[in-house]
């Protein structure tokens, strides 16, 4: 049973560019969330999507945007890209269809804007 | 808004020694509290949860209980080993979202 995959591992990126991140959840997930993770913080909560819409969303600009594919897999896509920017991009997913479950992460894109 | 709060680390034990990080929270509600574990250069990994008051989690040797009055969420484990070096995460979800709140993570280093 493969667990959540994200692509790409590793990303460099030029101030002002724009960025999309993939994500593939867990087999048998509905929902999708994204969270940024700073060198030496927690992960900070971006948006989530379900039925291939965003559910809820963090304090992000709306330079940080989404989307949830008919399979259940999702983007997400970063514009005007700022040095702050860089950071690891956490994909988690789970199934609401039953109510709150348990939040699976991928590894991870390691994103740097230079 | 809800919040975590976790001790602040690094924390560098010896093999074998007890173990404590505490989390205490704020939040409306009655959330469920998590612990997630990051190794290097990986992702995160629920290490053990509870979602009601009074509740224990344990999973490998770690347990954390759910105490309402004190909110709190502390991680312990009676011996630590090299293999449990790690960052360590307190995290809640609540108020009907199931987005995560995390605290700022705790180091952990182990030496044998």
């Amino acid at each position: 049973d493969a667990g959540v995959t994200q692509s790409p591992t590793h990303l460099i990126k030029t101030r002002g560019q724009q960025v999309t991140l993939r994500c593939s959840p867990k087999s048998g997930h509905d929902t999708v969330s994204w969270y940024q993770q700073a060198l030496g913080q927690g992960p900070q909560f971006i948006f989530q999507y379900y039925e291939e819409e965003e559910r809820q969303r963090g304090n992000f600009p709306d330079r940080f945007s989404g989307h949830q594919f008919p399979n259940y897999s999702s983007e997400l896509n970063v514009n005007a890209l700022l040095l702050g920017d860089s950071a690891l991009y956490l994909c988690a997913s789970s199934f609401l269809g039953q109510g709150q479950s348990e939040q699976y992460f991928g590894p991870g894109t390691r994103l740097t804007v230079t | 808004g809800n919040s975590v709060t976790q001790m602040e680390g690094p924390v560098t034990l010896s093999e074998e020694a007890f173990l404590t990080i505490n989390c205490t929270y704020t939040a409306t509600g009655y959330p469920s509290l998590f612990w997630y574990v990051q190794y290097p250069g990986e992702g995160l990994q629920l290490l053990l949860k509870a979602t009601k008051a009074d509740d224990k989690g344990s999973n490998k040797g770690f347990e954390a209980t759910y105490r309402k009055e004190t909110t709190s969420f502390h991680l312990e484990k009676g011996s630590v080993q090299v293999s449990d070096s790690a960052v360590y995460f307190c995290a809640l979800s609540g108020g009907g979202a199931q987005k995560l709140v995390f605290g700022q993570g705790t180091r952990l280093t182990i030496n044998p």
